[in-house]
């Protein structure tokens, strides 16, 4: 089974910190992909990477940096922490360039920003 | 472009009563379609999946949806409701050269006793 894992379950961050989000996969997945989960907002995308030191922007990367340095780990940076970025976020992996390929996903962090 | 609506953010049904989630997307080429169930406090996890065989597709736990081209819609369905279905269920598309998914709001599925 393909196993996503999320460093933290839980955080709780004071605003203007400089927090990092790790996300590591076991299965050599090419893509990689950062996601902000909001009620009633569904997901919304961050970044995602498609290769090593690859980085693109996602619908909402405003706020948000990314780092792939190694294939297996994708690192969420939040430069400068703000209220407005309490959310649950999302990381996931998928097998290189397929449409129809499947999104594997971790259990989400819980970022709360005081 | 391609979008997803999922009618409902919230559905209420009995235990042992029909389960339908409505889902339509919007694609200019043949779509990818997906639907996604996240337990609490976990992640989403694929429940089933249709890329252009079968326009009836079975997934886990006894759901299946079925893919409408003249209506746009991908609907999700299961006969009989347990109280371990409630959770929230995403629909997806992905298509057109990209492969990146497209989510829904998604819907939570709240199952009475």
């Amino acid at each position: 089974d393909v196993k996503v894992t999320q460093s933290s379950r839980y955080l709780v961050k004071r605003t203007g910190e400089k927090v990092f989000l790790e996300c590591v996969q076991d299965m050599d997945h090419e893509n990689m992909f950062w996601y902000r989960q909001d009620p009633g907002l569904g997901l919304r995308l961050i970044y995602f990477s498609y290769d090593v030191k690859m980085k693109e922007k996602g619908d909402i990367p405003e706020g948000y940096s990314v780092s792939r340095e190694k294939k297996e780990r994708f690192s969420l940076i939040l430069e400068s922490a703000s209220t407005n970025q309490t959310s649950m976020y999302l990381c996931a992996s998928s097998l290189s360039g397929q449409q129809k390929n499947i999104q594997y996903f971790g259990a989400g962090t819980r970022l709360s920003v005081l | 472009a391609q979008s997803v609506t999922q009618l409902g953010s919230h559905v209420s049904v009995s235990e042992g009563a029909l389960v339908l989630l409505r889902c339509n997307y919007s694609s200019s080429v043949p779509p990818y379609l997906f639907w996604y169930v996240q337990y609490p406090n976990q992640g989403l996890q694929l429940l089933l999946k249709y890329t252009s065989a079968a326009t009836l597709v079975k997934g886990i736990n006894g759901f299946e949806a079925e893919f409408k081209k003249s209506e746009t819609s991908f609907h999700l369905t299961k006969p009989s409701a347990h109280m371990s279905d409630a959770a929230e269920y995403f629909c997806a598309v992905s298509g057109g050269g990209s492969y990146i998914p497209t989510f829904g709001r998604g819907t939570s599925l709240i199952v009475h006793p």
